[in-house]
């Protein structure tokens, strides 16, 4: 089946840090992935996407690397800003049904 | 541009009572629309997903019901709330045909 693992529950840093969250993921099928980021009270936006035809996507300083050998997807920022805690979710989308897998997040809290 | 709009923002209402949520999509034809749960703290489950007016698909089996009755709106009921129902309730539209989903601010349901 289709599922998304996130390890990593929370993730503390200062202002300037190296941002790096692992995300594994396991299907049967060509996926999109997704890293959404969720703001308290708000719903999820879309932070980026990479498809099969690309490796690497990137938006607002960040960066995810896709890897279809060990079926990772990473997400990193060299340098944080305290505007950036929230909630990262890894999320696996299926174009050719109508589902996506979240991950269970991962909380990012910067401090200045 | 697309916008989606969410009602109520928050309901508090008691065990055993009825419940209708709605959704409503403007600026774009047609969308596949979607229903997620989040549990507070937790990470998004998709509930029910609708292509074309008059369908929609069950995810998730959480003693809760959806219809379509128009193109741009999508409403989730029950006839009996559970304390479980308590959480967080996103719509979402898709349409760019590659699992993209955007999300509406959400409604805050607190089950007593």
């Amino acid at each position: 089946g289709n599922s998304v693992t996130q390890m990593q529950g929370q993730v503390t840093l200062s202002e300037e840090e190296f941002l790096f969250i692992n995300c594994t993921y396991s299907t049967t099928g060509y996926p999109t992935l997704f890293w959404y980021v969720q703001y308290p009270g708000e719903g999820p936006q879309l932070l980026l996407k990479v498809t099969t035809a690309n490796n690497k996507g990137s938006s607002r300083g960040f960066e995810a690397t896709y890897d279809k050998g060990t079926t990772s997807f990473h997400l990193q920022k060299a340098s944080v800003q305290e505007s950036d805690s929230a909630v990262y979710y890894c999320v696996l989308g299926m174009s050719n049904y109508n589902v996506l897998y979240f991950g269970s997040g991962t909380k990012l809290t910067v401090e200045p | 541009a697309q916008t989606i709009h969410q009602w109520p923002v928050a309901e508090i209402k008691a065990v055993g009572s009825p419940l209708s949520l709605g959704c409503t999509i403007k600026g774009k034809s047609s969308p596949n629309l979607y229903w997620y749960w989040q549990a507070t703290g937790g990470t998004l489950q998709q509930l029910f997903y609708s292509i074309t007016v008059g369908q929609v698909e069950s995810v998730v089996q959480l003693n809760l019901s959806a219809s379509r009755p128009k193109d741009d709106q999508f409403i989730l009921s029950t006839e009996k709330l559970l304390l479980s129902h308590s959480g967080f309730y996103l719509c979402a539209w898709e349409g760019t045909g590659d699992a993209e989903q955007f999300f509406g601010p959400g409604t805050r349901l607190t089950v007593l």
